[in-house]
C-alpha cells in the first residue's frame, strides 16, 4: 500500500496566488514525521518544511505552510504568493517514528504562469 | 547551515566499468547517509543506509554486491556502481543526517549515464 499519496501530478497556479499541493499518508506509527522538499531542473532536493506528529500547531516557513490533519493524515503544503521560481517538482516526504528512513511521494509538478 | 556535497555532478561511463559517487557532508559530522536513485519523472526510491563504520542496510531488491556503498568516516560516503550497465543510467542522491538534526539534507545529485 502506498505510504505517501499525492494526487496531482501537475497543478498551474498564477503568480502571487496562492496554491495547495495535496499529501495523504498510511502509517500506524504514533510517532512521525512529515517533510516536504523541492526539487527544481537542477535536481537537489531543497528542504521547505517540517511538521511532527505530535506537533501542535501547524508548521510554517516564510511562505511556506503545512495543512496538517492529523485524523484525515493529509499534510498539504500551502505556498502563498507564488513566485515564477516557485515552479519545480514537489515530494512530500514522511519518516515513521520506528526507522530512520524516508518515504516519498510521486511528486507534483507545479508551474507558476505570469 | 547543513551542506552536502557530491562528486561527481555527472558521469558517463561505459558498460561494463565501475564508477564511483562521493557524499559529503561539509559542515556536520553525518552518522547516516542514505543513497537514493530517481528515474526521470519519477520519485526518488532509497537504495540503502549506511552507518559510519558499520555495513550499509540494503533496501529490498537492491542488489549490494553491485551497488557497493562504504561509509569510512563521519564526512563521507561512497557508493561504487560496479559492471555498470545501461539500465543503471539514473539520477543518484545522497543524503546526510548528523545526530542533532531531524532533517535529512540532499546533494546536489550525481547524473550517471552508462553507455
Amino acid at each position: 500500500a502506498q505510504k505517501i499519496t499525492q494526487t496531482q501530478p501537475g497543478m498551474f497556479v498564477q503568480e502571487k496566488e496562492a496554491v495547495t499541493l495535496d499529501c495523504t499518508y498510511d502509517t500506524s506509527d504514533q510517532s512521525y514525521g512529515l517533510f516536504w522538499y523541492k526539487q527544481p531542473s537542477s535536481g537537489e532536493m531543497i528542504f521547505l518544511i517540517y511538521q511532527g506528529s505530535y506537533d501542535e500547531q501547524n508548521a510554517t516557513e516564510g511562505r511556506y505552510s503545512l495543512n496538517f490533519q492529523k485524523a484525515r493524515k493529509s499534510a498539504n503544503l500551502v505556498i502563498s504568493a507564488s513566485q515564477l521560481g516557485d515552479s519545480a517538482m514537489y515530494f512530500c516526504a514522511m519518516r515513521e517514528g520506528s526507522t530512520d528512513k524516508l518515504i516519498f511521494g510521486t511528486g507534483t509538478r507545479l508551474q507558476v504562469f505570469p | 547551515g547543513a551542506v552536502v556535497s557530491q562528486h561527481p555532478s555527472w558521469v558517463i561511463c561505459k558498460s561494463g566499468t565501475s564508477v564511483k559517487i562521493e557524499c559529503r557532508s561539509l559542515d556536520f559530522q553525518a552518522t547516516t547517509m542514505f543513497w537514493y536513485r530517481q528515474f526521470p519523472k519519477q520519485s526518488l526510491m532509497l537504495m540503502a543506509t549506511s552507518n559510519e563504520g558499520s555495513k550499509a542496510t540494503y533496501e529490498q531488491g537492491v542488489e549490494k554486491d553491485k551497488f557497493l556503498i562504504n561509509h569510512a568516516s563521519l564526512t563521507l560516503s561512497t557508493l561504487t556502481v560496479t559492471s555498470a550497465h545501461p539500465e543503471d543510467s539514473s539520477f543518484y542522491i545522497c543524503s546526510a543526517r548528523g545526530t542533532d538534526l531531524y532533517e535529512q539534507y540532499f546533494g546536489p545529485g550525481t547524473r550517471l549515464t552508462v553507455t
